[in-house]
């Protein structure tokens, strides 16, 4: 079945840094690729996603591109804000229909 | 502003009892509407999948008596917890699609704690 594995742990950097989450996945097909935000106390935000391969997301100084070779779709920001923290969920969506698969999630804190 | 509502944001209940949410489609019409559930720290779980007039579709290892799906209208889809314990205390989110397009709608989600 369909997967997203996003790497373990928290993250915590300064502000101005940069920042890298990586996503990977397991499907068959050809999904749809997304990063959700969640900040704290509220639901999920749609942050940017990308349909096919090749195609790069990007929003609010966010990007991801997604690579079918690698199968994944590594989030980046190059230079971070305070504003940014929250917990940052990579996700696929079947072809076809509009079940998600989510990864567990990365919390990102940064630190003025 | 939001295209899908969830009602309540937050509800506490006792043990036993049994909760209601709502999950609305603001400007459009849905006919099938999906339910997560995310777990503090941890990631969002797809209980069931709503559908308009039909039975819900729900994920393996998800008791349908205990989590009563209804999605009785084009833009209304409920989530019943019955005999609620401490351990459905959770984060519930829906989310839904318009049928013309691809883009996926999350309600702002409902904190449920059961004492």
């Amino acid at each position: 079945g369909n997967s997203v594995t996003q790497m373990e742990g928290p993250v915590t950097l300064s502000e101005e840094a940069f920042l890298t989450i990586n996503c990977t996945y397991t499907a068959t097909g050809y999904p749809s690729l997304f990063w959700y935000v969640q900040y704290p106390g509220e639901g999920l935000q749609l942050l940017l996603k990308a349909t096919k391969a090749d195609d790069k997301g990007s929003n609010k100084g966010f990007e991801a591109t997604y690579r079918k070779e690698t199968t994944s779709f590594h989030l980046e920001k190059g230079s971070v804000q305070v504003s940014d923290s929250a917990v940052y969920f990579c996700a696929l969506r079947d072809y076809g229909n509009n079940r998600l698969a989510f990864g567990k999630g990365n919390q990102v804190v940064v630190i003025p | 502003g939001a295209v899908v509502s969830q009602h309540p944001s937050w509800v506490i209940c006792k043990s036993g009892t049994s909760v209601k949410i709502e999950c609305r489609s603001l400007d459009f019409q849905a006919t099938t509407m999906f339910w997560y559930r995310q777990f503090p720290k941890q990631s969002l779980m797809l209980m069931a999948t709503s559908n308009e007039g039909s039975k819900a579709t729900y994920e393996q290892g998800v008791e349908k008596d205990k989590f009563l799906i209804n999605h009785a209208s084009l833009t209304l889809s409920t989530l019943t917890v019955t005999s609620a314990h401490p351990e459905d205390s959770s984060f519930y989110i829906c989310s839904a699609s318009p049928p013309s397009g691809n883009t996926i709608y999350f309600g702002e989600g409902s904190w449920l704690t059961v004492v």
